[in-house]
């Protein structure tokens, strides 16, 4: 079945490091993949999203490209700001549509230290 | 455009009880899903409803039920809580239609449910 795999945590990393988490996914066909992230006691926000192979998605310097070759949609950003500690998790969304089902990954869990 | 609305926000019950929570979709949004987050399973798919009906369920208990509103507000249902149903139960709405591609969901804040 559709499944995502998302690198364990938690990740901490000083601020300016870059920044990478792994995603790889199990679907049939081309499932649109998408990043979300949780800030404390909050909901789940869009970070960025692909819909076909190849695209990259980007949005406050975090940036994935759909890999379909690898099954991957890394995140990653350049230089991280204390302000982006959070949980982010990949998800995809499958191709058939048998409804509005998304698969989410475990969640990796960043802490950014000044 | 006002976001995914929940309501309430935090709720405390004892085992046994029953609980309704709400969720408010984005405006012009019909598909409404709703998931329970917890530290040991993470995300996880209750339903979805589209057009006041059901149209996908993920593997809980019948004690889980849910219903959608012509205006595409819904509502989730835990009847006779126990302890471990304790979790942040997140609503999602999307535009998605049928025979159309799932599209972006987008979430509301949640309601932290405990069971003492």
């Amino acid at each position: 079945g559709d499944s995502v795999t998302q690198m364990e945590g938690p990740v901490t990393l000083s601020e300016e490091a870059f920044l990478t988490i792994n995603c790889t996914y199990t679907a049939t066909g081309y499932p649109s993949l998408f990043w979300y992230v949780q800030y404390p006691g909050e909901g789940l926000q869009l970070l960025l999203k692909a819909t076909k192979a190849d695209d990259k998605g980007s949005n406050k310097g975090f940036e994935a490209t759909y890999r379909k070759e690898t099954t991957s949609f890394h995140l990653e950003k350049g230089s991280v700001q204390v302000s982006d500690s959070a949980v982010y998790f990949c998800a995809l969304s499958p191709p058939t549509n048998t409804g509005n089902q998304f698969y989410f990954g475990t969640g990796t869990s960043l802490t950014v230290i000044p | 455009k006002a976001g995914v609305t929940q309501t309430p926000r935090y709720l405390i019950k004892t085992r046994g009880q029953q609980v309704t929570l709400s969720c408010s979709p984005i405006s012009g949004h019909r598909s409404v899903s709703w998931y329970q987050q917890t530290p040991g399973q993470g995300l996880q798919f209750l339903f979805e409803y589209f057009s006041e009906t059901q149209r996908n369920k993920g593997n809980f208990p019948g004690r889980f039920s849910g219903r959608q509103f012509s205006n595409s507000r819904s509502e989730m249902n835990v009847s006779t809580l126990e302890l471990g149903d304790s979790a942040l139960y997140l609503c999602a709405s999307s535009l998605a239609w049928f025979g159309a591609r799932a599209d972006t969901q987008y979430f509301g804040p949640g309601t932290r449910l405990t069971v003492l």
